[in-house]
């Protein structure tokens, strides 16, 4: 079955405490991307990934890491995790992305709540 | 810049109402746009999409349809159900960028 699978679903953790989300997808897409989803905000990206070791910022990349060593993973990563960082978080996945006017459709995880005390 | 805005919710409706959630948008270039919803406790998933002005995208009873002149991509559906109920959200990806914006979603409560 095609998916993008997150882990973990929930994690309650403290002030400073690093932690990593993982994301799996088993299509063989291109890009990857993270996004969080606060209330009132929409989705928001957090960084993006292209292919295998390429990276960038998206909208809100402060307190935020990730990597992409192979195509089908893309762990988030919070080295010093704080309150402000509690939210649903999302990984989302796409054949490629950016060629103008393809509208490719983006494949997202179940999301992972994550609260920060 | 780049944005979505969406009808402000929630919205509850009676099964078999007739349902539209505006979404505008401001953007430069010619963007694709897109219909996603959002089941309790599940990830986005795909609705419809439109690449072009004057598009029409359809999937489950739903249609929008892609408004260059008016910058808009209404959803409606002509006869609501209970399992309809969840969050909507539009969005665009801007040409040559890589990245969705995505609007504020619209939770959708349809009572039986």
């Amino acid at each position: 079955e095609a998916q993008v699978t997150q882990n973990p679903r929930y994690l309650i953790t403290v002030t400073g405490k690093k932690l990593t989300v993982t994301c799996s997808q088993n299509m063989n897409h291109e890009y990857m991307s993270w996004y969080r989803q606060d209330p009132g905000l929409g989705l928001r990206q957090i960084y993006y990934s292209m292919n295998v070791e390429v990276t960038d910022k998206g909208d809100v990349p402060e307190g935020y890491k990730v990597s992409r060593k192979e195509k089908r993973n893309f762990p988030l990563i919070l080295e010093s995790p704080s309150p402000n960082q509690t939210s649903l978080y999302f990984c989302a996945s796409s054949p490629r992305f950016g060629t103008s006017g393809r509208g490719y459709e983006q494949y997202f995880g179940p999301g992972t709540r994550l609260t920060v005390t | 810049g780049n944005s979505v805005t969406q009808m402000e919710g929630p919205v509850t409706l009676s099964e078999e109402a007739f349902l539209t959630i505006n979404c505008t948008y401001t953007a430069t270039g010619y963007p694709s746009l897109f219909w996603y919803v959002q089941y309790p406790g599940e990830g986005l998933q795909l609705l419809l999409k439109a690449t072009k002005a004057d598009d029409k995208g359809s999937n489950k009873g739903f249609e929008a349809t892609y408004r260059k002149e008016t910058t808009s991509f209404h959803l409606e559906k002509g006869s609501v159900q209970v399992s309809d109920s969840a969050v909507y959200f539009c969005a665009l990806e801007i040409q040559g960028a890589q990245k969705l914006v995505f609007g504020q979603g619209t939770r959708l409560t349809i009572n039986p």
